[in-house]
């Protein structure tokens, strides 16, 4: 079956613009995450949606990111006033609950540039 | 502060050696470790995964062993072949997302 995808697979901005970056989880998956992974730091974790629950947005590093998800299902990553070192690849992983030691499956992520 | 320490950032190993990757975790409330493999330009995904009741869990040529009391955690990958050069990542869950380490790129030399 169709796996996470994301869109767009590249996005180059400009400092100080807002971007919006997409995600479409597995079908049925009820959990949603959104991952940072900067050059030399690993994964890491910015917020995530279980059900209709609030968000846990611990990760988020302003607040100038935000996210929402919409009937469940797909998930929009805003990212205000974008700059330079919010360049990274953003990833979206869904998996059918939040902890558990459920598989968290990842989207090819998408890659940010800020100029 | 980290809470999930990976060590060595990059690994060479020719093919058919043994390939260790290490990890050391500090929140006692982790129960869950699995390790992920990145190609470039995919996400990650799941390779093989443990929890601290066990202190070894064999797949195919992926072992993970674990020593809950020194709260450390390795991958080591068997007959290593050029097929696995990647990035690894091993990560600890508690109960809600994922906490990675800082990644392991392993290249195997044929």
């Amino acid at each position: 079956g169709a796996g996470v995808s994301q869109s767009p697979s590249n996005k180059v901005t400009e400092k100080g613009k807002d971007v919006e970056l997409r995600c479409d989880p597995i079908s049925g998956h009820t959990a949603l995450y959104w991952y940072r992974q900067s050059l030399g730091q690993g994964l890491e974790f910015l917020i995530y949606f279980q059900g209709n629950s609030a968000p846990d947005k611990s990760g988020l590093p302003s607040d100038r990111f935000s996210a929402e998800r919409t009937g469940g299902s797909v998930s929009t990553l805003t990212i205000q006033r974008t700059q330079q070192e919010d360049s990274a690849v953003y990833l979206c992983a869904s998996s059918l609950a939040v902890g558990g030691g459920y598989e968290q499956y990842f989207g090819p992520g998408t890659r940010l540039t800020v100029t | 502060q980290q809470q999930v320490k990976q060590s060595p950032q990059s690994l060479i190993v020719q093919k058919g050696g043994i390939s260790i990757i290490n990890c050391a975790y500090e929140n006692t409330a982790f129960d869950y470790f699995p390790w992920y493999q990145q190609f470039p330009g995919k996400g990650p995904a799941l390779l093989i995964a443990i929890r601290p009741d066990v202190s070894e869990k064999k797949e195919g040529r992926f072992t993970i062993s674990f020593n809950k009391s020194a709260k450390q955690f390795s991958l080591h990958i068997m007959d290593s072949q050029p097929g696995d050069s990647a990035t690894y990542f091993c990560a600890a869950e508690g109960g809600t997302a994922l906490i990675f380490g800082k990644g392991t790129t392993l290249s195997v030399s044929s």
